[in-house]
């Protein structure tokens, strides 16, 4: 079974820095997915970015990018020029050729203003 | 653009009820939809996924059940509930089935069984 590893239970940074959120996975799948969400205090899951795995290529969507090494397994998320709005859990999840995402337990980043 | 709407956004229901929360997706057509708990202080947990109309496919044995009676609705129920499945319930859909296809969320349900 798919496992996704969040070690970070808690992150913290000032507003305007960048912030890197860690995430591992197991699979011996060679074809899957790997996604970043965003819970806000509203409890609503926000899609942030997508990998797909057979891409070498990081994925970016604006000021969140990914670092994406599939040898390693490892899914980071880079979020550049946080801002208050960033702050909320981030959930990693792993999605393969089976229905469903399997997710890691989520990071809370807290961002100082 | 396809929206995903599920109810009641909030529950409180004594051990031994019944219980439905509903979820509606439009904008697509025979999307596959899903049910997610979240117990506090934890990542999701697929619960049901569903691929078309009254097919069900459950995740994980346990005091709840789902049906799909129309294309695009998703129920989950419980005929009597126990405190342990309070938590917040998340119904999802994505287009088709399949690892690249991004499963998108309703707004959740909270649910405390007291």
């Amino acid at each position: 079974a798919q496992t996704v590893t969040q070690s970070q239970p808690e992150m913290s940074v000032q507003e305007a820095e960048t912030v890197t959120l860690s995430c591992t996975y197991d699979t011996s799948e060679s074809d899957y997915y790997l996604f970043w969400y965003k819970q806000p205090p509203s409890r609503q899951m926000i899609l942030v970015i997508r990998q797909e795995a057979y891409k070498q290529q990081n994925a970016t969507e604006n000021r969140f990018s990914v670092n994406f090494q599939k040898a390693a397994k490892s899914f980071s998320l880079k979020i550049s020029d946080s801002q208050l709005g960033d702050a909320a859990m981030y959930f990693c999840a792993y999605r393969s050729a089976a229905d469903g995402l399997t997710f890691g337990k989520g990071t809370h980043l807290i961002i100082q203003p | 653009s396809q929206t995903i709407h599920q109810w009641p956004a909030t529950l409180v229901q004594p051990v031994g009820s019944p219980l439905s929360l509903e979820c509606t997706v439009e904008g697509t057509s025979n999307p596959n939809l899903y049910w997610y708990r979240q117990a506090a202080g934890r990542g999701l947990q697929l619960l049901f996924y569903s691929v078309g109309i009254g097919q069900i496919s459950s995740e994980v044995p346990q005091n709840l059940s789902a049906s799909r009676p129309q294309d695009r609705q998703f129920i989950l129920s419980s005929k009597k509930l126990l405190l342990s499945d309070s938590g917040f319930y998340l119904c999802a859909w994505s287009v088709l089935k399949g690892a690249g296809n991004t499963i998108y969320f309703g707004e959740g349900s909270w649910l405390t069984v007291v």
